[in-house]
């Protein structure tokens, strides 16, 4: 069974640009998950959809949005890039009941300039 | 609010030592889970373990063992005879109620383990 996957693995941007990030979930998997991982915050919540729809949301600005599609692939989106911005995004799917753990991809690594 | 706290930033074992990663939580809810991710270089988060707030009875897997205490708030991680491959960040985690993907996490452990 393929894991998540998630693209780019490596992102360089400028301050103040835009950026889409891209995670497909394990086959049946409806729920997906984002985090950002820095050394300053370590790991922290972004926010979750299930069903096309978000089902929870972390303490970060209006700047991080997603959204995810029919088949379960999501998208996470940061507009007007900040330096501070800069940080490894991990991706993570579960099939959706309410403890079920959570599997996580490589990540994508995101770069500030 | 939630909180885990991982006290050790750093360890550093010889192959086939035994290592103990501590994990003290903070919650105000009754029923929750915990969780233990390994995180090596390539940096993935590998689930290890899930253990829910009712069921306080010690885990092993192999080489692994979990050790949680509710009367403690303590969910503490043992590899025995621990191996190169162990090397790795490990993280514990802590799911907020009715749902596993909303997770706090500690800060890590680095484990480090030479021959």
């Amino acid at each position: 069974k393929a894991g998540v996957t998630q693209t780019p693995r490596y992102l360089i941007k400028t301050r103040g640009q835009q950026v889409t990030l891209s995670c497909s979930p394990i086959s049946g998997h409806r729920s997906v998950s984002w985090y950002q991982q820095t050394p300053g915050q370590g790991l922290q919540f972004l926010f979750e959809y299930f069903s096309e729809t978000q089902r929870n949301k972390g303490n970060f600005p209006g700047r991080f949005s997603g959204r995810q599609f029919s088949n379960s692939r999501s998208e996470m989106n940061v507009s007007t890039l900040e330096l501070g911005d800069s940080a490894l995004y991990l991706c993570a799917s579960s099939p959706g009941g309410s403890h079920q753990p959570q599997h996580f991809g490589d990540g994508t690594r995101l770069s500030i300039l | 609010a939630q909180k885990v706290t991982q006290a050790q930033t750093e360890i550093s074992v010889v192959e086939k030592e035994d290592v103990t990663l501590d994990c003290v939580y903070e919650t105000r809810d009754t029923t929750y889970y915990l969780f233990w991710y390994k995180q090596p270089p390539s940096g993935e988060l590998v689930f290890l373990i899930r253990r829910n707030s009712f069921d306080e009875q010690n885990e092993i897997s192999g080489r692994y063992s979990w050790n949680f205490q509710k009367s403690t708030s303590s969910f503490n991680f043992t590899i025995t005879a621990s191996q190169v491959v162990d090397s790795a960040v490990y993280f514990c985690a802590l799911s907020e109620p009715g749902t596993a993907s909303k997770l706090t996490f500690g800060t890590g452990t680095r484990l480090q383990v030479t021959l």
